[in-house]
């Protein structure tokens, strides 16, 4: 069953704006990561947050964690074309992660 | 390093043939991941080796998926026999231990999309 769950499925938006995914997830975790996978491509890590933190940031990135509502948002910041892609959270207890079912990000030129 | 790396990277086949997909890691890597992708389910796990030995194949779907990992460099995902259903995106994915014990990223391979006719 997947552990993630990510909101919304899909979004589109103007280069520029900002854009922002929701994850959420149903057990304790260690750690949560995203990542990105572009179309036809492998998935590619982008930032790690661990479950005793808050907030993390990596240029235009800012990934948040609410333990409470079990619970991540992923922003993108001034987004650009080149940003298009879908975006997976992973969620781990231990070694094992489990992916949600990812958001489809398109941003329009 | 070259990454990931997997073959084929498309492999047509028909039902009932046996299917064999191939995976090596990045070098120093002591974790190797096989992924299923589809539309319908999405991002599924299917099994993990930790120094070459298999640690969780709960995802495994059924006796037909085999994997083994003979050693740190190679790994093998086969399908005997294939049906219809099995076609899908399959990715192999390695990590190492990070600093934190719990810490780590995993880096995809391109994936190999099989079809089974």
């Amino acid at each position: 069953s997947q552990q993630g769950e990510e909101d919304p499925q899909a979004l589109s938006i103007q280069e520029g704006e900002n854009a922002t995914m929701n994850c959420s997830y149903k057990t304790s975790i260690n750690n949560l990561q995203w990542y990105r996978q572009n179309s036809g491509r492998g998935l590619v890590h982008l930032i790690l947050i661990r479950s005793n933190e808050r907030e993390k940031h990596s240029g235009r990135l800012r990934v948040t964690l609410d333990t409470s509502k079990k619970s991540s948002s992923l922003l993108i910041t001034a987004s650009r074309a080149a940003d298009t892609a879908s975006y997976f959270c992973a969620t781990s207890g231990t070694y094992k992660y489990i992916f949600g079912t990812g958001t489809r990000l398109k941003v329009l030129a | 390093d070259a990454g990931v790396i997997q073959s084929p990277r498309h492999e047509v086949t028909e039902m009932g043939q046996e299917v064999t997909l191939r995976c090596k890691p990045i070098s120093g890597h002591d974790y190797l991941f096989w992924y299923r992708q589809t539309m319908m389910r999405g991002l599924e796990l299917l099994i993990y080796f930790n120094n070459n030995v298999p640690i969780d194949d709960s995802g495994m779907p059924e006796d037909r998926f085999s994997a083994k990992m003979p050693n740190a460099s190679f790994s093998t995902l086969k399908i005997q026999p294939s049906e219809p259903r099995d076609s899908a995106v399959y990715f192999c994915a390695s990590s190492s231990n990070g600093l934190a014990g719990d810490s780590y990223e995993q880096y995809f391979g391109p994936g190999t999309r099989l079809t089974v006719t």
